[in-house]
């Protein structure tokens, strides 16, 4: 098992340019999210998934799009990279076992975003 | 969920026990205590987590005050390898809505020689 993997490790955009962040998982798990990480702070969820073709938002999820066509992939898109979107982005995905306590999050390498 | 207090940081000498402390005066009664770690420049790794009473595994233990208001993670024999920032997260289980996690400022660990 891979677990989560995360491409690319690093990328540097320019202001307005978009691009995608994949992330994939190899567990079949049913959920998946994505987080962000400003330097010096935890982490912030910007959009999670219960499964293939559901989605939603988090607590931060203005300038970022998802998708879950698959159960493997949870790709996040940004369309108008700002310089508020330097930051690290986890990918992660549990799968709650019934009765719910066991809901273990498992966490991707991470991107590291710089918007100039 | 309920919100929680850590102290910014804490030093351990490598081989020591090291003592987690987390305030959680409003947690609800069906919400769980959960601790992870992120050691620098890594996702964040799931360490245990509780309802009310203690628990242990291969990585920790985990103490629950009898009123459930405040928790402690011990690390028995800290290493150098234990260096991160520890994150104390408090929640209800997952329903339909998904199962986010919620951090905070956590606390940064320093393990000394």
């Amino acid at each position: 098992n891979a677990g989560v993997t995360q491409t690319p490790k690093f990328r540097i955009l320019k202001i307005g340019q978009s691009m995608t962040l994949q992330c994939t998982q190899d567990m079949n798990h049913n959920y998946m999210y994505w987080y962000r990480q400003d330097p010096g702070m935890g982490l912030k969820l910007i959009y999670y998934s219960v499964g293939a073709g559901i989605t939603d938002k988090g607590e931060v999820p203005n300038g970022y799009n998802v998708s879950r066509s698959t159960t493997e992939d949870f790709p996040l898109r940004l369309e108008l990279a700002a310089p508020s979107q330097t930051s690290v982005y986890f990918c992660a995905s549990s799968y709650p076992s019934t009765g719910g306590s066991t809901d273990t999050q498992y966490f991707g390498p991470g991107t590291r975003l710089t918007v100039l | 969920d309920a919100k929680t207090t850590q102290p910014t940081s804490m030093d351990c000498a490598e081989g020591r026990a090291a003592n987690l402390p987390c305030n959680h005066s409003t947690i609800s009664g069906n919400e769980y205590v959960y601790w992870y770690r992120q050691i620098h420049s890594q996702g964040p790794q799931y360490i245990i987590h509780g309802l009310k009473n203690n628990e242990t595994n291969e990585m920790a233990s985990l103490i629950i005050t009898e009123d459930r208001k405040s928790s402690t993670l011990i690390l028995p024999h800290a290493t150098l390898r234990d260096t991160a920032v520890y994150y104390c997260i408090v929640r209800v289980p997952p329903n339909n809505a998904g199962n986010m996690l919620t951090f905070g400022g956590g606390t940064r660990l320093m393990v000394k020689p």
